[in-house]
């Protein structure tokens, strides 16, 4: 139980292009999934926090038009890193919160612009 | 955002040894958790630690949630190659409303010589 999937595992894009990433809770609901960033060899930086329904919620210094988040339903978040450029390469974590609030993580997408 | 204090940062063992590792923070919290991640996946959840002095135990994992609230530590008994990956703790405040974010610590990277 508490499966999530990312689609894609891995991007390559052109600098400027629009880049959309998909976090699924495949067997159960998630009414809040948070999206992480993580550079190698440190540790997940929180990027937003998003509620079903609703807007999602953005850490401090995190460009809410750069980086969109739609949360359409309970088992799917998605994160769109709009005119994307080489300095948003990184490695892209979504989580889904489960019944007692503890987070399961998706297996990440590398996201690489040229 | 805040940090948790984890360390050691990296350890190297022989198999078969025990391993410790422990986050502290100078805020308390609701709930720890320790993650393992391996090179170019999402973290996977280990174990979850909801009450202060809980002591919890999955396999050859054992994790403690210290008494203050402060603190916690991992334990893996008889380590094995597989072991091998960065192991993070996290702190969650569950202070009610919609703030379950968590903070991470810096990881430990273990490695495990056959």
């Amino acid at each position: 139980g508490a499966v999530v999937s990312q689609h894609p595992s891995r991007v390559i894009c052109k600098s400027g292009t629009s880049v959309k990433i998909e976090c699924r809770s495949l067997d159960f609901q998630a009414t809040t999934m948070f999206w992480y960033r993580q550079f190698p060899k440190q540790s997940l930086m929180l990027m937003a926090t998003s509620n079903e329904g609703s807007k999602a919620t953005y850490e401090q210094g995190v460009e809410k038009d750069k980086f969109l988040i739609n949360h359409a339903s309970l088992t799917l978040s998605t994160l769109t890193v709009t005119s994307a450029h080489p300095e948003d390469s990184s490695f892209y974590i979504c989580s889904a919160e489960g019944t007692f609030n503890e987070q399961f993580f998706g297996p990440g997408t590398r996201l690489t612009v040229l | 955002g805040q940090q948790l204090n984890q360390s050691p940062q990296s350890m190297f063992i022989q198999e078969g040894e025990d391993v410790s590792m422990n986050c502290t923070s100078s805020s308390i919290f609701n709930t720890w958790l320790w993650y393992k991640q391996d090179p170019g996946e999402g973290p996977v959840l280990l174990i979850a630690l909801y009450k202060a002095g809980e002591l919890t135990s999955n396999g050859r994992l054992t994790a403690q949630f210290g008494i203050t609230r402060k603190d916690s530590f991992l334990n893996i008994s008889a380590s094995i190659p597989s072991d091998v990956g960065i192991y993070f703790c996290a702190g969650q405040l569950n202070s009610g409303g919609s703030n379950y974010k968590l903070t991470f610590g810096k990881g430990t990277l273990l490695t495990v010589n056959p």
